[in-house]
């Protein structure tokens, strides 16, 4: 069965700092894999997606950026963050290709900038 | 951006009373699914509905779709504590790679 695997679970950085958010994901291959952003009680605001290794599409231009070392693995970066960059992080997986359905979701790393 | 909207916003309801939200979107979608959030943790599959079907079932949850209205209603029926939750439909469309959250409803469930 798949399962996705997110951490840190809690997270406290001061404004400036750099993030590292990983992200991994078993018992799939070729998956779609996403970078969410939720403040507190709103929606999710789609921050990245992948639909292959080395391809990152960004649909927030600011200062984050996400990377996709290995088929499996998305990692979600910040040289340098802002107090806007506190919030829910989820990662989340969908079956490769053109029709992809169903989507899976971490656990999700809740970030604090102070 | 968030393509759908959902109401209420909020909703608190006794328990074995029926609960609707509904969900609205603006573009053409292939599907259309709806997702439920625990308090601090990761989004958890409901239900999926495509846009070929008008309603669909599974265990005490109805969803509706009407294409030409571009909207969606979950119905939970006989609400258990248990279903305290926040409640967001989703969208997809062929091709984009990408789901558009709604901006979900905060459902609590009185004991």
């Amino acid at each position: 069965s798949q399962t996705i695997h997110q951490w840190p679970a809690t997270l406290v950085q001061p404004v400036g700092s750099p993030l590292s958010l990983e992200c991994t994901v078993e018992g799939t291959s070729n998956p779609n894999l996403y970078w969410y952003r939720q403040a507190a009680g709103r929606g999710l605001q789609l921050l990245f997606y992948s639909v292959g290794i080395g391809q990152i599409s960004s649909e927030v231009p600011q200062n984050l950026s996400a990377s996709r070392p290995q088929d499996r693995q998305f990692i979600l970066s910040s040289k340098k963050l802002l107090l806007s960059d506190s919030g829910f992080y989820l990662c989340a997986w969908g079956v490769g290709g053109y029709n992809t359905d169903t989507q899976y979701f971490g656990p999700g790393t809740r970030l604090t900038v102070l | 951006s968030q393509q759908g909207e959902e109401d209420p916003q909020a909703l608190s309801i006794q328990e074995g009373e029926n609960a609707t939200m509904n969900c609205s979107y603006k573009t053409s979608i292939n599907n259309l699914q709806w997702y439920r959030q625990n308090s601090g943790r990761g989004l958890v599959h409901l239900i999926l509905i495509r846009s070929n079907e008008r309603e669909k079932h599974s265990g005490r949850l109805r969803v509706t779709l009407d294409t030409s209205k571009k909207s969606s209603s979950l119905l939970i029926t006989a609400s258990r504590a248990a279903d305290t939750a926040s409640y967001f439909c989703a969208t997809y469309t062929s091709g984009t790679y990408k789901y558009i959250f709604g901006t979900g409803t905060r459902l609590k469930v009185l004991a």
